[in-house]
């Protein structure tokens, strides 16, 4: 049974500083990972997805990286803005498309 | 080429009241997916639709709950008989295909009351 598990579940950061928020699931097994951003009460934004043959992808200030034989992957911030402050889901997909949710960081990046 | 748009965004029931709600795709998306987040826990996978079939449902609870995407219009989640534990953001997601990018709605809050 693949789980899901994000660490941590809450971090708060001055304005500038790079961060990590890190990812682990327990079943190799993925087709891919994606990396949501959710603001309270909106939906889900997708930021990054990385196949499950790849290493990395990035966007912007945005870096995640994907370990599958670890079953890690992470998400890199670089120069954290206040406008970063959200809730940031991974989620892999496994079979059927079904995808497999952690239970998010809630980050705070105050000016 | 519009998101994924869901309605309605706030949706209020008393208990015993039936609740539909509606999802579309994104254009040229076959593939629909229902998520529901219940208060302060994470995103619970219900159920996989193509159109006019339901691919995979393990998420969704034995009783009360259907979901249909026919081939014409928004696919549907209906819950018959809402009771408060209910009560959650329903999220609908489209993909084009399998292994590939997924899209979000903005999500339909359901309360309960």
């Amino acid at each position: 049974k693949q789980e899901v598990t994000q660490i941590p579940a809450a971090l708060s950061v001055p304005e500038g500083e790079n961060l990590v928020l890190n990812c682990s699931f327990t079943d190799s097994a993925i087709y891919n990972l994606q990396w949501f951003r959710q603001d309270p009460g909106k939906g889900l934004t997708s930021l990054l997805l990385i196949q499950s043959s790849q290493r990395e992808q990035t966007s912007g200030r945005l870096n995640a990286s994907l370990d599958k034989s670890s079953g890690r992957s992470t998400l890199y911030i670089a120069a954290s803005q206040p406008g970063d402050s959200a809730t940031y889901l991974c989620a892999v997909t496994i079979n059927n498309n079904d995808m497999r949710f952690g239970a998010g960081t809630r980050l705070t990046v105050k000016p | 080429n519009a998101g994924v748009m869901q309605n309605p965004r706030h949706l209020v029931r008393r208990r015993g009241q039936e609740a539909r709600l509606r999802c579309s795709p994104m254009k040229g998306h076959s593939h629909v997916y229902w998520y529901r987040q219940l208060p302060e826990e994470g995103l619970k996978f219900m159920v996989y639709l193509q159109k006019e079939n339901i691919i995979d449902e393990s998420g969704m609870p034995k009783e009360r709950f259907s979901a249909e995407f026919p081939k014409e219009g928004p696919s549907i989640l209906r819950i018959q008989q809402v009771v408060r534990g209910d009560s959650a953001a329903y999220f609908c997601a489209s993909s084009p295909g399998l292994s590939t990018e997924a899209f979000f709605g903005q999500g339909t809050r359901l309360t309960v009351v």
